[in-house]
């Protein structure tokens, strides 16, 4: 499978812990972005990195999320002292820019929980 | 600040039959509008796009309509199917940016026999 791949699917933690997820986006894709959704709701931009620069962050990001994406591959997202309200799926999506309209192709998500 | 706006929030429809699904934006930057389909557990997946220079676009069953001066756009599923059954989000890019998409709150269709 060369789809974009998220790991782990699920992810139930207690308050106050640390969580890490992986994505692996298409391979020769040079942009990554990351999406949060909560139920109900369209997914909502968190940041994106072009090779290994993240170049954009939201204000939904606060100080206790941070995402790398070291040597221009593969993708982490991990979230400090996590609170109920971070219970969402989070979703990862890879592009290769050929043209203006840079297609995304979304993987599963990593569905977390928060006690 | 909602910038795409979605309707219907959910949409019955019988098989065979249309469906329709509404998006309204907001800021004129956007230059991109695709639609995704969801299905639960899954990723949402590109559907259809098109860029404000058409008015319409058509593939197979799937149309998207597009009115630039109303800021409006909508999907029409033809000869909707069981397997068309997911939540359909329809999303807005300004490429000259960062390309990052703005989603509306999605539509759950369900197509009953």
């Amino acid at each position: 499978d060369t789809g974009v791949s998220q790991n782990p699917r699920h992810k139930i933690t207690k308050r106050g812990q640390n969580v890490t997820f992986r994505c692996d986006p298409i391979s020769e894709h040079n942009r990554l972005y990351w999406y949060r959704q909560t139920l109900g709701q369209g997914p909502e931009f968190l940041t994106y990195f072009q090779n290994e620069a993240q170049l954009e962050k939201s204000r939904l990001l606060s100080d206790r999320f941070s995402a790398e994406r070291p040597k221009g591959s593969f993708s982490t997202l991990e979230i400090q002292r996590t609170e109920q309200g971070d219970s969402a799926m989070y979703l990862c999506a890879s592009s290769f820019l050929r043209d203006a309209t840079d297609t995304q192709y979304f993987g599963p998500g990593t569905r977390l929980t928060v006690l | 600040q909602q910038q795409v706006k979605q309707s219907p929030q959910s949409l019955i429809v019988q098989k065979g039959g249309i469906s329709i699904i509404n998006c309204a934006y907001e800021n004129t930057a956007f230059d991109y509008f695709p639609w995704y389909q969801q299905f639960p557990g899954k990723g949402p997946a590109l559907l259809i796009a098109i860029r404000p220079d058409v008015s319409e676009k058509k593939e197979g069953r799937f149309t998207i309509s597009f009115n630039k001066s109303a800021k409006q756009f909508s999907l029409h599923i033809m000869d909707s199917q069981p397997g068309d059954s997911a939540t359909y989000f329809c999303a807005a890019v300004n490429t000259g940016t960062a390309s990052k998409l703005t989603f509306g709150t999605g539509t759950r269709l369900q197509v009953t026999l």
